[in-house]
This record gives C-alpha cells, sequence and structure tokens, in this order.
C-alpha cells in the first residue's frame, strides 16, 4: 500500500527566500503524487500532480516538484515566498481510487 | 459555479446523538468522497460515492454511512457519536473514477462533539 511522509510539521521562511516542504513516499509500483494546499477557513486546492509524464512538475503560484524515484522523493520548492503562501500543505498518494495524505506542513512566512 | 458547497458550516452534538452532513457536488462531477481531518492530522478517507453506490471504503466503522442521490450530492451520516468523532469533515468531488481528473474540495463542516 502506498504511503506518504512529510518530513517537517513545521516550515518558516523569510518572505522572498526559498521553499522546501520535504515528501517521501513508499510504493511497489508507480505512484501518482500531489501537493495539496489548505489556507484557514478554505477548503483544499490542489497545487501541483505528478502521474509518471515528467519528473519535473510545475504547479499554481509559482511552486514545483521533483519526483526522485532513487530517493522516493517528491519534495515541494518555490523560489521566493510570498505572504500569501502560508498555509498546511500535505504531500498526498493516491491507491485505488482514494487520495492518502500525509500529516502535513505548515509553512510560516515572516516579512 | 460555486464548486464543492457544504453544510452546515459548523456543528456541536452530544455524545451519542446522530448527525447528517451534506455535500453538492461540483457542477458537472459525479464522484463523492468524504474524508475525516482530525486537529493537527492529514485528511482520512472515509468512502466514495458513485453512481448512488458505496465503491470505497477506508478504516471507519459502520457508525459512518452515506448516501449519493440522483443529483449526485451526498450525504454523511454517522450515529452513537463519540468525543474522537470530533473533526473537519471535507468532501470532494470530481468526474468519474480516473484520478486524471481533479478532486474539487469543500471547506468542510467542522464538528464538535462534547
Amino acid at each position: 500500500a502506498q504511503s506518504v511522509t512529510q518530513l517537517d510539521s513545521h516550515v518558516s521562511v523569510s518572505e522572498g527566500t526559498p521553499v522546501l516542504l520535504r515528501c517521501n513516499y513508499s510504493s511497489s509500483y508507480s505512484p501518482s503524487l500531489f501537493w495539496y494546499v489548505q489556507h484557514p477557513n478554505k477548503g483544499l486546492q490542489l497545487l501541483l500532480k505528478y502521474t509518471s509524464a515528467a519528473t519535473l512538475v510545475k504547479g499554481i503560484n509559482g511552486f514545483e516538484a521533483e519526483f526522485k524515484k532513487s530517493e522516493t522523493s517528491f519534495h515541494l520548492t518555490k523560489p521566493s515566498a510570498h505572504m500569501s503562501d502560508a498555509a498546511e500543505y500535505f504531500c498526498v498518494a493516491y491507491n485505488t481510487d482514494k487520495l492518502i495524505f500525509g500529516t502535513g506542513t505548515r509553512l510560516q512566512v515572516f516579512p | 459555479d460555486a464548486g464543492v458547497t457544504q453544510s452546515p458550516t459548523h456543528l456541536i452534538k452530544t455524545r451519542g446523538q446522530q448527525v447528517t452532513l451534506r455535500c453538492s457536488p461540483k457542477s458537472g462531477h459525479d464522484t463523492v468522497s468524504w474524508y475525516q481531518q482530525a486537529l493537527g492530522q492529514g485528511p482520512q478517507f472515509i468512502f466514495q460515492y458513485y453512481e448512488e453506490e458505496e465503491r470505497q471504503r477506508g478504516n471507519f466503522p459502520d457508525r459512518f454511512s452515506g448516501h449519493q442521490f440522483p443529483n449526485y450530492s451526498s450525504e454523511l451520516n454517522v450515529n452513537a457519536l463519540l468525543l474522537g468523532d470530533s473533526a473537519l469533515y471535507l468532501c470532494a468531488s470530481r468526474t468519474g473514477w480516473t484520478l486524471n481528473t481533479e478532486a474539487f474540495f469543500g471547506q468542510g463542516t467542522r464538528l464538535t462533539v462534547v
């Protein structure tokens, strides 16, 4: 069965500095992986998805993620953080028609 | 397009009571899934409905049941509420079975059991 592990429960960055949110996956076959963002009092929003077409996936709001099979990782990055990026981020795997969520990483952005 | 709408937004119930949560999927979507998100945790899959039938179920007891109507809207019912059922309940909708279609989430119903 697929699972995902988010390595950091909290990440703090200054506005304008790079963002790195780490995710490792566990799967016996090539997975479908996603990153979702959850802003307070708002629904979950899909940032990007990997479905084996390309290892570097570009998403919305300047985020991107790279699938590395050798490291079983799918880390989320952004070159320059913005205050509006402060939110909870979830790494998600697809498993037999349902989504398996990681425990989440809370991103804080300081001015 | 209103997207996925859930009602109510907040609910307080007493242990042992029963609760019904409602979800209207995004226009054009026929598949509805429910997730439970406990405080500080990621959402956990409860079940999924397609063509008015439960198609997939997560590791939740039979106290959790659901229904999908011909207009694709859905209800989540929880009987004999426990304090541990306090959580944010999320509804997600998409088209068909394939995950090539994006799942859209509602804002959730915050259930508090006292």
